[in-house]
């Protein structure tokens, strides 16, 4: 079955770097790729997603990239702030296979020091 | 917009005790999901439902019951608490097969 790592586990950037969390994934029949943000005490929140015809997607600060061949998917977050620091974890499904079943990582705790 | 409630927040129980937490979502969504996660760890599947009063075992669902008793509502029982089931139970649910899973805050199970 599908395999996903996610690095780092932890992560402290100052404010205003870029934080940057790869995953890995093993079955090449994934078609759905998603990052999630956890805050302290609540559920995990959708921040983007992209399907496997997408490379690259930028939105509010955020950027997904999508490696097929290399079986990568990265988040990066150009200038972090206080505010970002959470849990994020990478999130994928493969085309046609049980209905919205995902797959995460392990997850990684990002600390955004001001 | 909509919202999912679990309930308790904070549930504490006996070894061996027979346990439930309980999901309410607002979303009309058609699929409900209950996770586990443990610290340091991804989250793990535990059951979904894909529609009012279907079941479907997702990678841990051994040493758990589910029960979708109307579309809006999908409870998770322990059914013998055991120490090293301590986590976060998470509840999500999806309108179908996009993937998107909208999540509640969780519920933390200790088991004394």
């Amino acid at each position: 079955g599908e395999q996903v790592e996610q690095r780092p586990p932890h992560l402290s950037v100052r404010e205003g770097d870029s934080a940057i969390i790869i995953c890995t994934y093993t079955d090449s029949a994934t078609a759905y790729f998603s990052w999630y943000k956890q805050e302290a005490g609540a559920g995990l929140q959708l921040l983007m997603s992209v399907l496997s015809n997408v490379d690259r997607k930028e939105e509010q600060g955020l950027t997904v990239l999508l490696n097929k061949k290399d079986k990568r998917l990265s988040l990066n977050l150009t200038a972090a702030h206080p505010g970002d620091s959470a849990v994020y974890f990478c999130a994928v499904r493969a085309g046609g296979s049980a209905l919205g079943r995902l797959h995460f990582g392990a997850g990684t705790q990002l600390i955004v020091i001001p | 917009g909509g919202i999912i409630t679990q309930t308790p927040k904070f549930l504490i129980g006996q070894e061996g005790q027979k346990l439930t937490l309980k999901c309410q979502q607002n979303f009309n969504h058609d699929t409900m999901y209950w996770y586990r996660q443990d610290s340091g760890k991804g989250l793990r599947l535990i059951y979904y439902s894909i529609t009012e009063n279907d079941l479907q075992k997702g990678d841990l669902s051994e040493g758990y019951d589910a029960s979708r008793e109307k579309k809006s509502s999908f409870s998770l029982t322990v059914t013998s608490a055991q120490k090293n089931e301590m986590a976060v139970f998470l509840c999500a649910s999806s309108p179908g097969s996009t993937g998107q899973l909208y999540f509640g805050e969780g519920s933390k199970l200790t088991v004394l």
